[in-house]
């Protein structure tokens, strides 16, 4: 009954490669959103998605393309790898828009770019 | 820019004292925040939330206080368990976490 799972869990990659990750939500809700978590543990929203439509586009590089299929899913696909992309990826989602309502995390995906 | 900070990276009380963990924020059209609990190898877990028209609120072991005059929050846990070792964030309307703070309690 896991409410917000992402695949896969570890990902280890090489510079230059292309990769996806993956989130689904069972909640029912309308927003989902991806962060970027860095080694001293600092959360940097970077996506956030409303009933498929983009609503927060922090600055991040246009190598980083979110892609909702539903509501209930918001991939995450990263083109050409660098060493600074390795950190742990969160997908959540919320019940309504723009951060209003708490946030139900993901286990997160830990990405290592060697 | 807009920031949220945590006044404090590490916290370490011993098991059963009140542990108090503080927040600042910069944004003074914030009218909603919220405390997470990230516990190592997890994403952020739901604690507890606050409206800009509240000053206090309370759950079960833990309060929060806001103070809109100088954009402070607060996370205070009552009885402090080895099961609260964890990271906390503040976070804030459009989604802005907080550096986080790390909880260590001593047995």
């Amino acid at each position: 009954d896991t409410a917000v799972s992402q695949t896969p869990k570890y990902l280890v990659t090489q510079m230059g490669n292309d990769k996806s990750i993956k989130c689904e939500q069972n909640l029912g809700h309308d927003t989902m959103y991806w962060y970027k978590q860095d080694s001293k543990k600092f959360l940097k929203i970077m996506f956030s998605y409303n009933n498929k439509e983009l609503i927060i586009n922090e600055t991040v590089p246009n190598r980083f393309s979110p892609k909702s299929p539903d509501k209930a899913h918001l991939n995450l696909h990263i083109n050409s790898l660098e060493l600074g992309d390795s950190a742990v990826y969160f997908c959540a989602s919320s019940p309504s828009t723009g951060g209003l309502r708490e946030q139900y995390f993901g286990p997160g995906t830990r990405l290592t770019v060697t | 820019g807009e920031s949220v900070g945590l006044h404090l990276p590490t916290l370490s009380v011993q098991e059963g004292d009140n542990s108090i963990i503080n927040c600042a924020y910069s944004n003074s059209a914030s009218d909603y925040f919220i405390w997470y609990k990230q516990e190592s190898g997890k994403g952020p877990q739901f604690i507890i939330d606050i409206r800009s028209n509240m000053d206090k609120r309370q759950g079960q072991r833990v309060t929060v206080l806001l103070n809109k005059t100088v954009k402070h929050l607060s996370l205070q846990i009552a009885a402090t368990q080895p099961g609260d070792s964890a990271v906390y964030f503040c976070a804030e309307t459009r989604a802005t976490f907080g550096d986080g703070t790390t909880l260590t309690v001593k047995p």
